[in-house]
């Protein structure tokens, strides 16, 4: 069974600053991928990021980049240079590779303060 | 490349009335999917469909949620009789290849998701 916590129903940001997001995922799959996704008041997901189990490189997509710490079971979204338009919720999931199910989190609601 | 088409955004109803929604998957995805997202909760996935075929239906109430996805592009869920709890936003996605640049083919795309309350 798959897993994902995320422990900040709630996180504050200065404008331009940055900030982590924490992610944490329990599963007995041996391949997987880690995804963060922007919801905004409009209720769209924003696909922001991928990590697959096996990249050994952390992925970075612009400001967005994922601090993937396998054995820590961790997936953190670091967002650079924070904008007022990078106010929203969001949710970190994950899923088994080739299965394409996902399981959320909960979510973190982000507040950028100018 | 257009995105995941879904209509209506809102809708109200009473309860014990029925409800359809309407999703139209980014072009070539053969994966569709459909979630309820409870207000201050993650997306929970309700159906999976591969092409026309359904994948993964375990978390469907299937004494009242109904989908289909007969030519394999478009899809429909319904809800019927609806109950208070069912209010929610009902979000779909799709996966594939067909949309350049993606990560991963099992990358989910979604659309706006419709907003249901049930009074």
């Amino acid at each position: 069974a798959q897993k994902i916590t995320q422990t900040q129903p709630g996180m504050f940001v200065q404008e331009k600053e940055a900030v982590t997001l924490d992610c944490t995922y329990d599963t007995s799959d041996q391949s997987y991928g880690l995804f963060w996704y922007k919801q905004p008041s409009s209720g769209e997901m924003i696909f922001l990021i991928y990590q697959g189990s096996y990249d050994e490189q952390n992925a970075t997509e612009g400001r967005y980049s994922l601090n993937f710490q396998k054995a820590r079971k961790s997936a953190n979204l670091v967002i650079s240079a924070s904008q007022l338009g990078d106010s929203a919720m969001y949710f970190c999931a994950m899923g088994p590779t080739g299965a394409n199910n996902l399981f959320f989190g909960t979510g973190t609601r982000l507040t950028v303060i100018p | 490349e257009a995105g995941v088409a879904q209509s209506p955004r809102y809708k109200i109803i009473e309860k014990r009335q029925s409800v359809a929604f309407w999703c139209n998957p980014i072009s070539g995805h053969a994966t569709l999917y459909w979630y309820q997202q409870i207000l201050g909760q993650g997306p929970k996935l309700l159906i999976q469909f591969q092409n026309n075929g359904v994948v993964d239906d375990s978390q469907l109430p299937k004494d009242r949620f109904s989908a289909e996805r007969l030519k394999g592009v478009d899809s429909t869920l319904k809800i019927q009789p609806a109950k208070l709890e069912d209010s929610a936003v009902y979000l779909c996605a799709s996966s594939g290849p067909g949309l350049a640049g993606g990560p991963t083919k099992e990358t989910q795309y979604f659309g706006p998701g419709t907003r249901l309350l049930v009074l």
